[in-house]
């Protein structure tokens, strides 16, 4: 099956500082990329839609200039968390749809602000 | 809005018997039902999907059916294994444009050997 890669697969970082997560779809072309935040023993929470070469769509309570959404090409979003506090730590997943709306996830990336 | 049940929240079953979770959508456009598996510390992978021209889809010890009438969805596990223990999320979504794929809650399933 397609694949989706995610990177980093964890990162610690310090409160006040940005971090970059990227998501890669290898096998495929991706226009819309979606970014999701999972709590733990929790579903996955839909944190924005990217699309490729135009801004993305926010869910409603995901401030856009805290969680900043690049979509640059058609295999590559990326996720910045911007002035981060111990409260951003989470897991957060990506996810890319093919031409047939199917949805593959990346291996998901693990986030500590200490 | 739309949205997705799914039951039961946890299951657990003995190593060998058959494993059934069960989703109901709102949105009766939704027409592409996937299955995801997540285990501890990793993101979900597809293990099996439908699509609305169907009504069953069998990939060896899985299986998943779909009532449209009905709008349920339910996904079997047989003959469990161990390493069958994950969390399972179902998930509805269409091909129209704007679509939004609406996950369900999860399942948690041990398999006790």
């Amino acid at each position: 099956g397609a694949v989706v890669s995610q990177h980093p697969s964890w990162v610690i970082c310090k409160s006040g500082t940005s971090v970059k997560i990227e998501c890669r779809s290898l096998d495929f072309q991706a226009t819309t990329m979606f970014w999701y935040r999972q709590f733990p023993k929790q579903s996955l929470m839909l944190m924005a839609t990217s699309n490729e070469g135009s801004k993305a769509t926010y869910e409603q309570g995901v401030e856009k200039d805290k969680f900043l959404i690049n979509h640059a090409s058609l295999t590559l979003s990326t996720l910045t968390v911007t002035s981060a506090h111990p409260e951003d730590s989470s897991f957060y997943i990506c996810s890319a749809s093919d031409r047939g709306n199917t949805i593959y996830f990346g291996e998901g990336s693990w986030l500590t602000v200490v | 809005g739309e949205n997705v049940e799914q039951h039961p929240s946890t299951l657990s079953v003995q190593e060998g018997d058959s494993a059934v979770i069960k989703c109901t959508y709102s949105d009766s456009a939704s027409n592409y039902f996937p299955w995801y598996k997540q285990e501890l510390g990793k993101g979900p992978q597809l293990i099996i999907d439908i699509r609305s021209n169907v009504g069953e889809k069998k990939d060896q010890r899985i299986a998943v059916t779909l009532n449209k009438t009905a709008k349920h969805f339910s996904l079997h596990i047989t003959e469990t294994q161990p390493e069958d223990s994950a969390v399972y999320f179902c998930a509805a979504s269409r091909d129209t444009g704007g679509f939004k794929t609406i996950f369900g809650a999860g399942t948690r399933l041990f398999v006790k050997a």
